[in-house]
């Protein structure tokens, strides 16, 4: 059975720093996809990581993917406000998505 | 692209009624997901159409829980005889033929009392 987790569960931080969080899941998977999650919102789509090595970027946020390690990392660089919610990683296939338990990230000033 | 739309939004029932749920995807998209989230958790799997065919259900679908899409369209979810321990959000997502990403609505957000 896949198992995804994240860490880490809770991230405080101030802005203009950077960090890390990590995906790790159990079972071979090529397909990554990383969410965002606002409080009492629906999830967004962040980004799409479709084989090993594969790095994407948007803005102060980018994804990477090994496949062999079965580790994904989402990269946070010079934190603001505005990115203060929760992320998701989630790994499957052509069909359902499992998903990590969440990584609650708050952006002090 | 009107977004994956789900109806209610907000649902309070006491514990042994039935409710149902209605989502509509993505006109285009042909797959459709339903995960259940409860507060501080990540969304977990329910049940997945390709058109009309449910093809796969999560062994937290109990026998009260069924869910239908009879036209390849919308699709229903129903809880038979709810539980407390069924409140949570229900998250309806859809998908074009490919697969993921998945495309989530708003929810709804249910209530046992």
């Amino acid at each position: 059975e896949l198992k995804v987790e994240q860490n880490p569960l809770f991230l405080s931080m101030q802005e203009g720093k950077n960090y890390t969080i990590y995906c790790n899941y159990s079972t071979t998977s090529d397909r990554l996809y990383w969410y965002r999650q606002d409080p009492g919102k629906s999830l967004e789509s962040l980004f799409v990581l479709l084989s090993n090595g594969a790095v994407k970027q948007e803005g102060r946020l980018m994804a990477s993917l090994d496949t062999k390690a079965r580790l994904s990392t989402l990269h946070i660089t010079a934190a603001v406000h505005d990115l203060s919610a929760t992320y998701f990683c989630a790994v499957g296939g052509a069909q359902k998505l499992v998903f990590g338990q969440g990584t609650r990230l708050t952006i002090n000033p | 692209d009107t977004g994956v739309s789900q109806d209610p939004r907000h649902k309070i029932t006491k514990r042994g009624q039935n409710v149902t749920f209605r989502c509509d995807p993505i006109s285009e998209h042909n797959r459709l997901y339903w995960y259940r989230q409860t507060l501080g958790q990540g969304p977990e799997f329910l049940t997945y159409f390709q058109n009309e065919a449910q093809l796969e259900k999560s062994r937290l679908l109990s026998d009260r829980f069924s869910a239908e899409r009879p036209k390849g369209s919308f699709s229903t979810l129903e809880i038979q005889r709810t539980e407390q321990g069924d409140s949570a959000m229900y998250l309806c997502a859809s998908s074009p033929p490919g697969g993921p990403p998945l495309h989530f609505g708003n929810g709804t957000r249910l209530t046992v009392t």
